[in-house]
């Protein structure tokens, strides 16, 4: 079966730290892998897909397949990162995305 | 333009009622999606459509849910009977077609609380 796991609930990191928020899957065949991200009070929506191996505010992702890791980073924390940060995985030939747990990341000024 | 919607925003009923959950999509997205998102834990798949038909209930978790589709627009997701682990927030996302599963429009949810 899919599964996606990301195993911090909670992340703290200082304004101008790095942050790496993790995201490991397990799925047989190959994946799209995605973040979404939901700011307070907002929806949640798109960060980024790793088949557009695009940086979105500065976030990057780099899909491993050896790893079968999808780690979301970005060298300089802003406090406007805050926000719940999701992992998702997108089956080949299903409609429907896999939804990690979520992490919540803090950034203190 | 207009995105997403879900009414009620908060719904509360007491355990063994029924509730019904509407959501209306995009105009013109063709695909739409039920998730469940209880407290501390991620998102969880129930249904999606296509047009009007329902190619993947997988992810009801019992026959007290259902959800229907209307004229490829509007969506009502009903939980018969509801019981206390039937709270939770209960996103829909639109999609259009061609643009693959990955292109989710969410809407700002329903806070369901079972009591």
């Amino acid at each position: 079966a899919q599964r996606v796991t990301q195993p911090e609930k909670l992340l703290s990191v200082f304004k101008g730290a790095p942050v790496e928020l993790k995201c490991n899957y397990s799925y047989s065949g190959s994946p799209e892998l995605f973040w979404y991200v939901q700011y307070s009070r907002q929806r949640l929506q798109l960060l980024l897909r790793h088949i557009s191996r695009e940086s979105i505010k500065g976030f990057t992702a780099d899909l491993n397949k050896g790893e079968t890791s999808f780690h979301l980073k970005k060298p300089f924390a802003q406090e406007e990162d805050s926000a719940m940060y999701y992992c998702a995985l997108s089956v080949l030939g299903a409609q429907k995305l896999v939804f990690g747990q979520g992490t919540r990341l803090t950034i203190n000024p | 333009g207009a995105g997403v919607s879900q009414s009620p925003s908060n719904k509360v009923t007491e355990k063994g009622k029924d509730v019904e959950l509407r959501c209306d999509p995009i105009s013109g997205h063709t695909a739409l999606y039920w998730y469940r998102q209880r407290l501390g834990q991620g998102l969880e798949f129930l249904i999606y459509f296509q047009g009007n038909s329902a190619p993947d209930k997988s992810g009801l978790p019992s026959d007290r849910f259902s959800a229907e589709r209307t004229g490829e627009s509007v969506s009502t997701l009903t939980i018969q009977r509801t019981q206390q682990e039937d709270s939770a927030v209960y996103l829909c996302a639109s999609t259009s077609t061609g643009t693959g599963p990955y292109e989710q429009y969410f809407g700002p949810g329903t806070r369901l609380t079972v009591t």
